[in-house]
């Protein structure tokens, strides 16, 4: 099993540009989450869906940030426009809704910076 | 609303030295539990779980057992090595807020040579 994928792996981009981070969950598993990690506020739940529905958005920071899931097997984190207070490492997991003790796998997460 | 508190760092041992992370929880529901590790520059890998009271999860030489008298879930070993340095989460389960995790914030332990 290939794990949950993301892309790109670091990304350096300047405010005011759009910013696109991409998922591909592991097969299978049909919950989907992202969230974002700094320094100053740990880890964050930004928003997760199940079954390609978004299920829980209240962790989203505003309207700049805004997150799709067209599929089972992708999802898009955008941020448009980006500043540098989002700079972050951004993270995707995912995990199967019923069964099991619902763990979650994470994937290796995108690094990104805002100049 | 479910809530994680685990012991802030750092923690620095020594090598082969015990180490015991302090992790405590309050869930509406019936929770399952979880310790996740991040190395430098990783994402998070579960490290082990815990499904239900008295349940002992294990792995790599770490243990904690889920305890719902006391609400806790405490990460222990016997003898770390250097490798173990890396961030520790605790994090809970629970299956009526939808597989939301609930995170701790984290504890940095730091094994010297």
């Amino acid at each position: 099993d290939a794990g949950v994928i993301q892309s790109p792996r670091h990304e350096v981009t300047e405010m005011g540009q759009e910013v696109t981070l991409r998922c591909k969950p592991i097969s299978g598993h049909n919950s989907l989450f992202w969230y974002r990690q700094t320094m100053m506020r740990g880890l964050e739940l930004l928003i997760y869906f199940n079954n390609n529905v978004p299920i829980d958005d209240s962790g989203m920071p505003e309207d700049r940030f805004s997150a799709k899931m067209p599929n089972a097997s992708f999802s898009t984190l955008k941020i448009q426009p980006s500043e540098p207070r989002d700079s972050a490492v951004y993270f995707c997991a995912s995990s199967k809704q019923w069964g099991g003790s619902n763990e979650q796998f994470f994937g290796p997460g995108t690094r990104l910076t805002v100049l | 609303g479910n809530s994680v508190t685990q012991m802030e760092g750092p923690v620095t041992l020594s090598e082969e030295a015990f180490l015991t992370i302090n992790c405590t929880y309050t869930a509406t529901g019936y929770p399952s539990l979880f310790w996740y590790v991040q190395y430098p520059g990783e994402g998070l890998q579960l490290l082990l779980k815990a499904t239900k009271a008295d349940d002992k999860g294990s792995n790599k030489g770490f243990e904690a057992t889920y305890r719902k008298e006391t609400t806790s879930f405490h990460l222990e070993k016997g003898s770390v090595q250097v490798s173990d340095s890396a961030v520790y989460f605790c994090a809970l389960s629970d299956k009526a807020a939808g597989n939301k995790l609930t995170f701790g914030g984290g504890t940095r332990v730091l094994v010297k040579p």
